[in-house]
């Protein structure tokens, strides 16, 4: 089955940006898309958005519409998570998750990536 | 967007009990409502999908029921291993949610 591999921790600055990576590792994307949560400390799951690999046309939040970039490389098996003007309670770990096709539920996930923006 | 409520937020139960969390949607959701099991320190995982449908390699002991509004996780007779916070997730409409999460304590 296919593992997720996410890209390592971040610490960033107030107004800056993160890309997040999430690499299909031990085979290709099958899967319908990838769907992106995140979880800030103590709190629970929050959806950002998804991607639907084969069109690649991407939903998100609204609460995150205008800062955030979520695509996919189908060449690599890689897909992104851009978050752009970075605050404080951006501050969480972000997980990639495959969508299983015309169920829509999150399958297989990443371990997490973590991200702390501070000052 | 459509809101979902868990009930309870919390709960601590005994070893061998049967433990019931639901989640109420805030618009019709027709079967499209998933739970997961988050235990610390790691990322969820799916243990029913569209209601009522045990994920592959989940034990039995879990079960999901609902459709519309209302929606049931049940497992049968808690075990150790049960310890997580649980969460529900409608996809019937974008954006996706989730619930806040039920946390599961063993007495």
């Amino acid at each position: 089955q296919v593992q997720l591999v996410q890209s390592g921790a971040e610490v960033k600055k107030p107004g800056s940006s993160v890309k997040v990576s999430c690499k299909a590792s031990g085979g290709t994307f099958t899967s319908y898309g990838i769907g992106w949560v995140r979880q800030a400390p103590g709190q629970g799951l929050e959806w950002m958005g998804r991607i639907a690999l084969l069109l690649g046309l991407a939903n998100y939040a609204q609460k995150f519409q205008g800062r955030v970039t979520i695509t996919a490389d189908k060449s690599t098996s890689t897909a992104y998570m851009e978050l752009r003007s970075l605050r404080s309670d951006d501050t969480a770990v972000y997980y990639c998750a495959t969508l299983v096709e015309d169920h829509f539920y999150m399958d297989v996930w990443g371990k997490g990536t973590t991200v702390i923006v501070s000052s | 967007d459509i809101q979902l409520t868990q009930s309870p937020s919390s709960l601590s139960a005994s070893v061998g009990d049967r433990v019931t969390i639901t989640c109420r949607a805030s618009q019709y959701v027709s079967n499209s409502v998933h739970w997961y099991q988050q235990k610390p320190g790691k990322a969820p995982e799916v243990l029913i999908y569209d209601a009522s449908n045990l994920q592959s390699g989940v034990p039995s002991r879990f079960s999901g029921s609902g459709s519309g509004t209302d929606f049931t996780l049940t497992i049968s007779s808690l075990q150790p291993d049960d310890l997580a916070t649980y969460y529900c997730q409608q996809t019937y409409t974008l954006p996706q949610t989730f619930g806040q999460g039920t946390k599961v304590e063993i007495k």
